[in-house]
């Protein structure tokens, strides 16, 4: 039972590179969700989608871009990266976009920009 | 201000005591909450969610109150395993969880 499936697990990078995330999940959730995780902070949501064909800003999406390509898989691209994006990235999953519905983590990516 | 705030800890307990711990969170039409689970560099998993009247799940507690806008969670019997770091995470709108920083627990032998 997979769940949310992140590509890769790590990942360096030199500045100005760039690079796609991939996400899946096998729940036939409606919603997706893009975090990122920095030391003692709390998980900030970069982008959602609610549902397929539909994406949003979250809190922290300068430098993000993203794709839901169909209903199972949410992708996020760094187009040119920057050492302040060297994090944990989560991808997360729900029934729906509504907050009373918890969200499914996959386990991460972790990235570097050098 | 945060919307979501937590003693970082951390709580180092010996095996079977209790330890409890709380967060507040700023939005007071926030209407879903829940504590997750994070073990060291993991990803984050739902460990409850936190009803109005108080809920319990085996040896955890959690309560909410509105008034004060803070959420408790209380580990009885604690075991080894029970260590972790977790994260109070409050709904303040639709499409929208906010997660507190997390609070680290330590069970010792």
């Amino acid at each position: 039972n997979a769940g949310v499936t992140q590509t890769p697990k790590f990942q360096v990078l030199k500045t100005g590179q760039s690079m796609t995330l991939q996400c899946a999940q096998d729940m036939n959730h409606n919603s997706m969700y893009w975090y990122r995780q920095d030391p003692g902070m709390g998980l900030r949501l970069i982008y959602y989608s609610a549902s397929e064909g539909t994406t949003d800003k979250g809190e922290v999406p300068n430098g993000y871009n993203v794709s839901r390509l169909n209903k199972r898989e949410f992708s996020l691209r760094l187009e040119s990266a920057a050492p302040s994006q060297t994090s944990v990235y989560f991808c997360a999953s729900s029934e729906n976009p509504r907050g009373n519905q918890p969200q499914h983590f996959g386990d991460g990516t972790r990235l570097s920009i050098l | 201000r945060k919307e979501v705030e937590q003693d970082p800890g951390p709580f180092n307990v010996p095996e079977g005591a209790t330890v409890a711990f709380n967060c507040t969170y700023s939005n007071s039409a926030s209407q879903s909450f829940f504590w997750y689970r994070q073990d060291c560099r993991k990803e984050p998993k739902l460990l409850m969610s936190v009803y109005s009247s108080g809920n319990e799940d085996g040896r955890f507690t959690a309560q909410l109150n509105r008034a004060s806008q803070y959420i408790s969670l209380l580990i009885r019997d604690s075991k080894l395993s029970d260590s972790a770091t977790y994260l109070c995470v409050v709904n303040p709108r639709d499409y929208k969880l906010s997660f507190g920083a997390g609070t680290t627990v330590t069970v010792r032998a």
